[in-house]
């Protein structure tokens, strides 16, 4: 049973381009959350998705972010417009059910190198 | 506003000994808590889960302490060895997010 899945690893963009990092969940979890970790320090939500909607977005930046999970395919967080602050580890993790109910298993990260 | 943080951001000790990381919360309404462990350059793994009905919890090496009065977690990771050289997190779940805390850094010297 394969983990949470994410890609790619590595993202180097120059600012003012679009990153789109994805997410496959593991199997048979329908509901997926995207957390950011600066260097040196705790990893900070910014948004749940269940299946085609956004559960809880109020870790997401008002500008340029945006979340998405489709039927079908991946969860997709997209960063518009890259500035050098956005440069961060990117997280995703999945759960069976609800995070109080559930534990949450988390992705190897997405690393945003913005130059 | 809610937070959790840690009380020591850096720990060693010597292998074989006995490691205890502690953490202290500060929303009355998180029921359910999580220590992870993460690794240079990957993501944080589940170790060990205690819900707010219990004050301890056992796993293969590991302990879990709750104590809801003073609002404060410990994880106890008994016969330390190099391979739990990490940093550790304990986080709360008062909804549908998980709140981590800043993390200590536990260094195993051979």
């Amino acid at each position: 049973n394969a983990g949470v899945m994410q890609n790619p690893r590595h993202l180097v963009r120059r600012r003012g381009q679009e990153a789109r990092l994805r997410c496959s969940p593991m199997k048979g979890h329908s509901h997926v959350y995207w957390y950011r970790q600066l260097p040196e320090e705790g990893l900070k939500f910014m948004v749940y998705l269940q299946k085609e909607n956004i559960i809880d977005e109020s870790g997401m930046p008002k500008e340029r972010f945006s979340a998405e999970f489709p039927k079908e395919g991946p969860s997709i967080l997209r960063i518009q417009q890259v500035v050098r602050g956005d440069s961060a580890a990117y997280f995703c993790a999945s759960s069976q059910g609800l995070a109080g109910v559930d534990t949450q298993y988390f992705g190897p990260g997405t690393r945003l190198t913005v130059l | 506003g809610e937070s959790v943080g840690l009380h020591l951001p850096t720990l060693s000790v010597q292998e074989g000994d006995n490691s205890i990381i502690n953490c202290a919360y500060s929303n009355s309404a998180s029921d359910y808590f999580i220590w992870y462990k993460q690794e240079s350059g990957k993501g944080p793994q589940f170790i060990i889960d205690i819900r707010s009905n219990m004050d301890k919890r056992q796993g293969q090496r590991v302990t879990v302490l709750l104590n809801k009065t003073v609002k404060h977690l410990s994880l106890q990771i008994a016969a330390t060895q190099p391979g739990d050289s990490a940093v550790y997190f304990c986080a709360e779940i008062p909804d549908d997010k998980v709140i981590f805390g800043p993390g200590t850094s536990l260094s195993v010297i051979p």
